[in-house]
Formats: structure tokens, sequence, C-alpha cells
């Protein structure tokens, strides 16, 4: 079955505890994204990605990293999480602009 | 100003009526457009691509016009389960894509 996959998709952690999100793709994607959901703020781009080793900064880039080292993966990494990194993440990949979404990380920084 | 913006909503219709959502952007460097559903907080499935000529689904009809940047998206004949909320996407060709906020529809019996 053709599926982007995110991990995980629940987690409560503290300030500055390092995390990271996976997200995999298993349909040959070239494009990934990352975004993050807050009420009354809608989807917005975190970093995306055109292929592998290649990653730019969407519209909310602070406090976070990603890398692209394999097709399949697009890892989101929270070095130092503060507070208002709680958040709806998703991740989504396409190839032809349609975008194929994850369920969604639900991440709470206490 | 938002780089893309849509009708505020919420729409609260009846059952059988037809409902138009509107939506701008600003980037002119703008090559593709979409629209998304989004049910309760779930993941966006896209509902359907806009293109310059206007294309049809059943009871959606999307339009596009690039001289006034403006999308609309328009659902005849609503059923209760076109309840969601519709989210207008604009990509660049380098790869951005900026996602309006969302109008909230809830059609009632």
């Amino acid at each position: 079955e053709a599926q982007v996959t995110q991990n995980p998709r629940y987690l409560i952690t503290v300030t500055g505890k390092k995390l990271t999100v996976t997200c995999s793709q298993n349909m040959n994607h070239e494009y990934m994204s990352w975004y993050r959901q807050d009420p009354g703020l809608g989807l917005r781009q975190i970093y995306y990605s055109m292929n592998v080793e290649v990653t730019d900064k969407g519209d909310v880039p602070e406090g976070y990293k990603v890398s692209r080292k394999e097709k399949r993966n697009f890892p989101l990494i929270l070095e130092s999480p503060s507070p208002n990194q709680t958040s709806l993440y998703f991740c989504a990949s396409s190839n032809t602009g349609e975008l194929f979404f994850g369920e969604g990380s639900r991440l709470t920084v206490l | 100003r938002k780089e893309v913006e849509q009708d505020p909503g919420p729409f609260n219709v009846p059952e059988g009526a037809t409902v138009a959502f509107n939506c701008t952007y600003s980037n002119s460097a703008s090559q593709s457009f979409f629209w998304y559903r989004q049910d309760c907080r779930k993941e966006p499935k896209l509902l359907m691509s806009v293109y310059s000529s206007g294309n049809e689904d059943g009871r959606f009809t999307a339009q596009l016009n690039r001289a006034s940047q403006y999308i609309s998206l328009l659902i005849r004949d609503s059923k209760l389960s076109d309840s969601a909320t519709y989210l207008c996407v604009v990509n660049t060709n380098a790869g951005k894509s900026t996602f309006g906020d969302g109008t909230t529809l809830t059609v009632k019996p």
C-alpha cells in the first residue's frame, strides 16, 4: 500500500530534550516536506527536499533540522525543543505536485 | 498580508445547497494550484488540482484566474459528507508550497 509513515504519532516531551520525528515513504517520490499546523495559522512549511541531499527552508525553519540521506526518509529533528514547538506535524511526499500526507505527529513540549 | 488568503468561513449550509470558496495568492511565481480537504485534524487529502481552463469532478468545480491571482471551488448539491475544512494550496516550481488557513464547511440536514 502506498503510504507516508510518521513516527511517533504522539509524543509528550520536556524542553531541551532532543527528539526526532521520522518520516518514510514507499512511493519513490523525489519531493518530501514537513509542515506544522497550529490553530488559526493553518499549515506552514518547515523544510522541504527536492531530492536526496537537497534540502531547503520553508516558512518556519527556526528550531528544526532535517536531512535527506536516502530517497525514502526525511526525518525532522528538534535539537532543543521549546514549548512554542508544540504542534501537529505532517510529513508529505510528491512526484507530480499532489502531496501525500502522513497521518500526523502530535507533539507537546512541556 | 498572507501569501494565500481564503474566505474565513465558517460556512453552514443545508443539504443540497451550492457553496463557493475563494482563495487569492500573492506570489506571481506560483505554478500549480490545488484544493485539499481535511477532516477533523486528520491529514489533508487532495480534492482536486486546479487548471487554468477550469476543471470539474462530479459536484466539484475548480477555477483559476492567473491574471487576478484567484482560485475558486464550487460545490453543488452539498452532502452531509462534504462537511470538512477545505484548504487552498499554491506551489512554486522551486518546491515551496503555501497553504491557506482553510475554510470550514458544515452541511446540515
